[in-house]
């Protein structure tokens, strides 16, 4: 069971939108449905972003948006914020019961 | 509002075995969601370790499960998680978490998280 891949960094200024892809392979984010999105801020919890790829719970900003294309998934965030910099994981289930994140991207807003 | 708060030592000794307890409010762990626990390596992501649900059912990361037991105290509405022969390696923040119940992927509530080092 091998973490997901996702870029280690993003960077955008506010107002723009920026997209960080996570990929996996078709045991795992291309498989299913279920891939979850969290924010992690410093010395803080995970909270969750997106899930089932692209639900937003409730809460969550409407910037925030989730897609999917064969084995890697995305996340957009748009109107970029100065509140938005923070570690972002994403989470896929990988059959059996398993589950299984990526290795994180840290997002800079300039 | 759903709550979980991990409770444990802090510190414990190599090859020894790491003990963690989540209490939950605002919900029943008899109730229709797995519960979870996740760790982060100081400075590195990260990682599922297991989870349970309420009828004893239990799913393990494969890299972990021969060290890995997660048990449930339904009168207490806790959830428990033991790691023998720790190491060095096993130092993390060790979170508990709610796995959501519309589809059973994804995590909706988190306890804050509790530091767990590993060392003589």
């Amino acid at each position: 069971q091998s973490a997901l891949t996702q870029t280690a960094s993003v960077s955008g200024s506010p107002g723009q939108s920026i997209t960080i892809s996570c990929t996996g392979t078709s045991s795992d984010v291309g498989g299913y449905n279920y891939v979850s999105w969290y924010q992690q801020h410093p010395g803080k919890a995970p909270k969750l972003m997106i899930f089932d790829v692209s639900n937003r719970p409730s809460g969550v900003s409407t910037r925030f948006s989730g897609s999917k294309s064969g084995n890697t998934a995305s996340l957009t965030i748009s109107g970029l914020q100065a509140e938005d910099e923070a570690d972002y994981y994403c989470s896929s289930y990988t059959g059996s019961g398993t589950r299984v994140f990526g290795g994180g991207t840290k997002l800079t807003v300039l | 509002q759903v709550q979980l708060q991990e409770s444990g030592p802090g510190l414990v000794k190599p090859s020894g075995t790491l003990s963690l307890t989540c209490g939950v409010s605002g919900d029943s762990i008899s109730g229709s969601n797995w519960w979870s626990w996740v760790r982060q390596s100081p400075g590195k992501g990260l990682e599922w370790i297991g989870e349970i649900y309420h009828i004893g059912s239990t799913n393990y990361n494969p890299s972990l499960k021969s060290r890995v037991t997660i048990s449930l105290d339904k009168s207490k509405n806790q959830f428990s998680l033991k790691l023998t022969s720790v190491t060095a390696a096993d130092t993390a923040v060790y979170y508990c978490a709610r796995v959501g119940s519309v589809s059973g992927a994804y995590f909706d509530y988190w306890g804050q998280g509790t530091l767990v080092t590993v060392s003589s």
